[in-house]
Formats: structure tokens, sequence, C-alpha cells
């Protein structure tokens, strides 16, 4: 299994909070994404990175930012959540991208926000 | 909206049947991707086509691709309970983004 591990897996919080979630790698893989997982919705792009300090919006961007310091952590923070935000997010990481990348996932991190 | 649309949204079949799953796109591509999805677990991939090719094989599953026609599919032959998942097609509308689709929900009855 491709070495990714979120944290945290599991939060709860209250409307209003800042949430960060982690995204780690240890494959080095250049590209690191961040989705969303709702009912009806699949999967729907947050934010990704193709390097250190390169991020772009992806389909669902507005009230998350994401920062990429090293190769290896991915931040994706909420500055005030929102009930709309209640999801199951997932980062995913690829060697090559769009360029014929396999993406590899992490396991989630269910987010509630009350 | 998404880029990819997955048809049925939820496919229940009896063991030993075959599946098919489609999935139309908007934007033209460079490759289109296949995953399955445990309940509760994150997206595993399953195979990729590229926009150049036409019919791919892995295992027990056959994509096809119509570039014409924005669409792709997937054929799982001689289903297993152990296929009941649900299956997201993805496409590369820019060299870094993915993008996926709303997912078929495959049920395998013994």
């Amino acid at each position: 299994d491709a070495g990714i591990t979120q944290s945290p897996r599991h939060k709860v919080t209250e409307t209003g909070t800042p949430v960060t979630l982690r995204c780690h790698q240890t494959e080095n893989h250049r590209y690191m994404y961040w989705y969303r997982q709702d009912p009806g919705h699949g999967l729907r792009l947050i934010h990704y990175s193709y390097g250190v300090k390169d991020t772009d919006k992806g389909e669902v961007s507005d009230g998350y930012s994401v920062s990429r310091s090293k190769t290896e952590d991915f931040l994706l923070t909420l500055e005030s959540a929102t009930s709309s935000q209640t999801s199951v997010y997932f980062c995913a990481i690829s060697e090559n991208g769009g360029a014929g990348g396999e993406l590899f996932f992490g396991e989630g991190s269910r987010l509630t926000v009350l | 909206s998404q880029q990819g649309e997955e048809d049925p949204q939820a496919l229940s079949i009896q063991e030993g049947e075959n599946a098919t799953m489609n999935c139309s796109y908007k934007t033209s591509i460079n490759n289109l991707q296949w995953y399955r999805q445990n309940s509760g677990r994150g997206l595993v991939h399953l195979i990729l086509i590229r926009s150049n090719e036409r019919e791919k094989h892995s295992g027990r599953l056959r994509v096809t691709l119509d570039t014409s026609k924005k669409s792709s599919s997937l054929l799982i032959t001689a289903s297993r309970a152990a296929d009941t998942a649900s299956y997201f097609c993805a496409t590369d509308s820019s060299a870094s983004k993915i993008i996926f689709g709303s997912g078929t929900r495959l049920s395998i009855r013994p």
C-alpha cells in the first residue's frame, strides 16, 4: 500500500472554528490532492498541488485553503467551518498527475461540523 | 458540475452475471481511469485507458473509450460477491487536475 496517512481520521467541531486536516506521504510523489465525498456527489476536487508551494483550485475550493511547504505534507484548512463542510475528506497522491498518473488514496477523514 | 457522470447510479445483479457501467464526460481528455471503493474505504485504482486507445483489458475487467461520444464503459465479467462496491470514473481535464464522476453502486446478489 502507498504510504499515505491522513489525520485526524475523525473530527467533530463547531461552526465557526478553524480546522486543519493533514495528509502525509512517504512516496515522494509530486502531485497531491484533496477531495470531499458526499452522498450523491461522488468525489469533488477541492485543491491540488503539483509541487512544493505550487497549488491550484479544484471544483469546490470556496471556504478552503491549502499549503504545501514540503513534499510529504499537504494541509487542508477550513478557516471558519460551516455545516455544509461536513463531509468525508480524502487525500490522494500521484507520481504523474494528469499525465496518466494513478491516484493512491488515504483512508479518509470524517469531519462533522455542528 | 462534475466532469464525469456514471450511469446507472445503482446496479444490482446476480453473482456470475456481467456488470456494465458507463461514464460520460464533458471536455476532451488525455486519460480516463476507473476506480473502486469499498464501503468506508479510500478508492483503489483499477485501470487506465489513454485517449488514443479504444479498449483495454485487465483480468475480468474490460474498458472501452469512445472519444467522439465522450463516453467510457467498464465491464466486469463473471461477477463475484467481492465485486460489491462503488465504481468511479476519473478524467484529467488538465495536466494536473483529475476529476471524478458521481459513481455507480454495484451490488452482487449471491
